[in-house]
């Protein structure tokens, strides 16, 4: 079974416009971490937030949020107010205690935003 | 955050040949991986280069196939070696600092087999 699950393959809003990308995890252990990365066109992978399991406060940065739900298993990515430079693949990432440095990494969710 | 590089930054290479990837981080650290993107997917990991000792493999992918060399704390190198078009993706070194459990990603190697 899949440990992340990215079920939204492509988006496309106009610019402005606010923009939600959704993550489902899956994980038996207690101790987790959670990651978003962006790859734009390039294909460099850029480090975007890490949230452990313990910390389910939501986090803002920017026009950019988070949403830690452990009751639903979801870490959810909002960007406000989106930018054509916003356009990119987003993944979202799991790793596991008991196996810390191994990622999980969902398929991704490419978003487009069109001026 | 810690600096990556990686050499070759793409190649098109034919069936049956090798190629070697390198990474070079700017400061030491703990863990480096190596990771493969086929087309159109997400990011699979192949393996944790170890210094001074073997790689750890995952599950689906082997020695022969993906040698793996890390001969100090800042540079690692992969080969993919025999190459088919399957091989085709971007092969993508990252690496965990001793600092944070954070891991940074280099800018990838983008390999096309004909």
């Amino acid at each position: 079974a899949q440990k992340v699950t990215q079920a939204q393959t492509e988006i496309s809003v106009v610019e402005k416009e606010d923009v939600t990308l959704d993550c489902v995890y899956e994980t038996r252990d207690t101790t987790y971490y959670l990651f978003w990365y962006k790859q734009p066109p390039s294909g460099e992978l850029v480090f975007l937030i890490r949230r452990n399991s313990f910390d389910e406060q939501n986090e803002i940065s920017g026009r950019y949020s988070w949403n830690f739900q452990k009751s639903t298993s979801s870490f959810n990515f909002t960007i406000t107010a989106s930018q054509v430079v916003d356009s990119a693949v987003y993944f979202c990432a799991l790793s596991e205690a008991r196996h810390f440095n191994k990622f999980y990494f969902g398929s991704g969710t490419k978003l487009n935003v069109k001026p | 955050s810690a600096v990556i590089s990686q050499k070759p930054s793409r190649d098109i290479c034919q069936r049956g040949t090798s190629l070697t990837i390198q990474c070079q981080v700017d400061s030491q650290v703990t863990m480096m991986f190596w990771y493969r993107q086929q087309p159109g997917q997400s990011l699979t990991l192949i393996a944790t280069a170890n210094q001074g000792s073997e790689a750890t493999y995952e599950s689906g992918f082997v020695i022969d196939k993906f040698p793996i060399s890390r001969p100090n704390l800042t540079f690692s190198t992969l080969t993919v070696s025999n190459m088919s078009p399957e091989d085709s993706s971007i092969y993508l070194c990252s690496v965990e600092t001793a600092s944070t459990y954070e891991q940074y990603f280099g800018p990838g190697t983008r390999l096309t087999v004909t």
